[in-house]
């Protein structure tokens, strides 16, 4: 059971350019997320879709697009890096949002702006 | 809204011994608190989590207390071991569709052998 899958792991890019980042979940959730995590700021959500067809913004999420591709795909794009956007990213998924429900991380896609 | 602040930011202790950590949120409609262990290299995974409507649970080796007064909550790991050397994220939300989790920073525990 592969759970949440992102692509890729790891990424140099250089300023200006662009590049998406793929995440898919077999768990059948209705609710999907992107974080980033920086160090000493935790878990940020930069954008999430509570269910198929709708996305929203989270708490950073200028510099950012996201596609509700399908009930398993939601993708993360950069359309232009700049060197505050090195992160670790992480894509995440739910049943559903708010208490109660466990929200299953992938293994993370580390970017570096340069 | 929801904010949520964690202590300490770096933990070490020896192995056998308690690691203690706490987070106080702000919002008193916040009525689920669950904490995720995040291993090197991996994602944050949960551990255990807790509702208002209960001031303390335990599994195993781990336990979770809440004071809905103060609002604060801590995550009690005993007899600790080197596999619980990760990072420990606490979090809040509350029922309401729409709701999203606030994360606090983190806290990076170190067991010693």
């Amino acid at each position: 059971n592969a759970g949440v899958t992102q692509t890729p792991k790891f990424q140099v890019l250089k300023t200006g350019q662009s590049m998406t980042l793929q995440c898919a979940q077999d768990m059948n959730h209705n609710s999907m997320y992107w974080y980033r995590q920086d160090p000493g700021m935790g878990l940020r959500l930069i954008y999430y879709s509570a269910s198929e067809g709708t996305t929203d913004k989270g708490e950073v999420p200028n510099g950012y697009n996201v596609s509700r591709l399908n009930k398993r795909e939601f993708s993360l794009r950069l359309e232009s890096a700049a060197p505050s956007q090195t992160s670790v990213y992480f894509c995440a998924s739910s049943e559903s949002q708010g208490a109660g429900n466990t929200i299953y991380f992938g293994e993370g896609s580390w970017l570096t702006v340069v | 809204g929801e904010n949520v602040e964690q202590h300490p930011s770096t933990l070490s202790v020896q192995e056998g011994d308690s690691a203690v950590i706490k987070c106080t949120y702000s919002d008193s409609a916040s009525n689920y608190f669950p904490w995720y262990k995040q291993e090197l290299g991996k994602g944050p995974q949960l551990i255990i989590d807790i509702r208002s409507n209960v001031g303390e649970k335990k599994d195993q080796r781990i336990a979770v207390t809440l004071n809905k007064t103060a609002k604060h909550f801590s995550l009690h790991i005993t007899e600790t071991q080197p596999e619980d050397s990760a990072v420990y994220f606490c979090a809040a939300t509350w029922d309401n569709y729409g709701q999203n989790f606030v994360f606090g920073p983190g806290t990076r525990l170190s067991v010693l052998p």
